[in-house]
C-alpha cells in the first residue's frame, strides 16, 4: 500500500542550485498539492494539480515551478535554491468530491546553506 | 480570500482527561467542509475527523468530537480520555464546496502527561 511516495526524503542544496521533489501517487487521485510546512505557519499551498496536465498557483508558488506531465505525478522544482527554501515538503492527494480525504507523503525535509 | 486561524500554539492535558483545540475561520462560502489532522513526530499527516457544513450534527469518531459552531465560524477538536499517542501537532483545516485547495491552520502542539 504506497499511497503517496515522496522523493527524496532529505537534501541539503547549497544556494543556487536546482533540485526535483517527485511525488508519486497509486490511487488514481486527480488532484496533487504541494505544501510546505514551517514552524509557526502550519501548511502553506505552493501550487497545485486538479488533473494531468494542469497546475495553478497557491499561496507562496514564487520560486517554485510544477508539472503534471502524469496523472499519478507531481514534481515540484526549484530552480535557484535559496535558504528561505528551507522547509518540510509535503505533497498529498485525493480524489474529486468536496468531502474526500486527502492523503499525504512523509515529506521531503529540505535545507539550503 | 478563506483562513484558518489556531490560537493555542501548545496545549497540554493529563492523561484520560478531557482537552479542547480550538479553531475559527473566515469564508463567504455557505457550504463547505472542515478537517483535523493529527501530525505525530513521524511527520505523518492522519486525518482526524471531518464535518460537512451543511450537516447540523456535530462530527465524533471514538475519542474525537467536534463542537460546529457554523454562525461564529468555529470547530473546535474536543479529545476525551487522553492517551500518551495523542501527543501531536494538530491541525484544522477548510475546504470550500467549489475550491479544489485544502487551507490549513498554524497548528496546535498537544503534549500529553502521565
Amino acid at each position: 500500500n504506497a499511497g503517496v511516495t515522496q522523493t527524496p526524503k532529505f537534501r541539503v542544496l547549497k544556494t543556487g542550485q536546482s533540485m526535483t521533489l517527485l511525488c508519486a501517487q497509486d490511487m488514481n487521485h486527480e488532484y496533487m498539492y504541494w505544501y510546505r510546512q514551517d514552524p509557526g505557519m502550519g501548511l502553506r499551498l505552493i501550487h497545485y494539480s486538479v488533473g494531468e496536465g494542469t497546475t495553478a498557483k497557491g499561496e507562496v508558488p514564487d520560486g517554485y515551478n510544477v508539472s503534471r506531465l502524469k496523472k499519478q505525478n507531481f514534481l515540484l522544482g526549484l530552480e535557484s535554491a535559496a535558504p528561505s527554501q528551507t522547509s518540510v515538503y509535503f505533497c498529498a492527494s485525493n480524489a474529486p468530491g468536496q468531502n474526500t480525504e486527502a492523503f499525504f507523503g512523509q515529506g521531503t525535509r529540505l535545507t539550503v546553506v | 480570500a478563506q483562513t484558518v486561524t489556531q490560537s493555542q500554539p501548545e496545549m497540554s492535558v493529563q492523561e484520560a482527561e478531557t482537552v479542547t483545540l480550538s479553531c475559527t475561520y473566515d469564508t463567504s462560502e455557505s457550504d463547505y467542509y472542515l478537517f483535523w489532522y493529527k501530525q505525530p513526530p513521524s511527520r505523518q499527516m492522519i486525518l482526524v475527523i471531518r464535518q460537512e457544513a451543511y450537516k447540523q450534527q456535530n462530527a465524533t469518531e471514538n475519542r474525537f468530537s467536534v463542537n460546529f459552531q457554523k454562525a461564529a465560524k468555529s470547530f473546535s477538536l474536543k479529545i476525551s480520555d487522553s492517551q500518551l499517542g495523542d501527543a501531536a501537532m494538530y491541525f484544522c483545516a477548510y475546504r470550500g464546496y467549489n475550491t479544489d485547495k485544502l487551507i490549513f491552520g498554524t497548528g496546535t502542539r498537544l503534549q500529553v502527561f502521565p
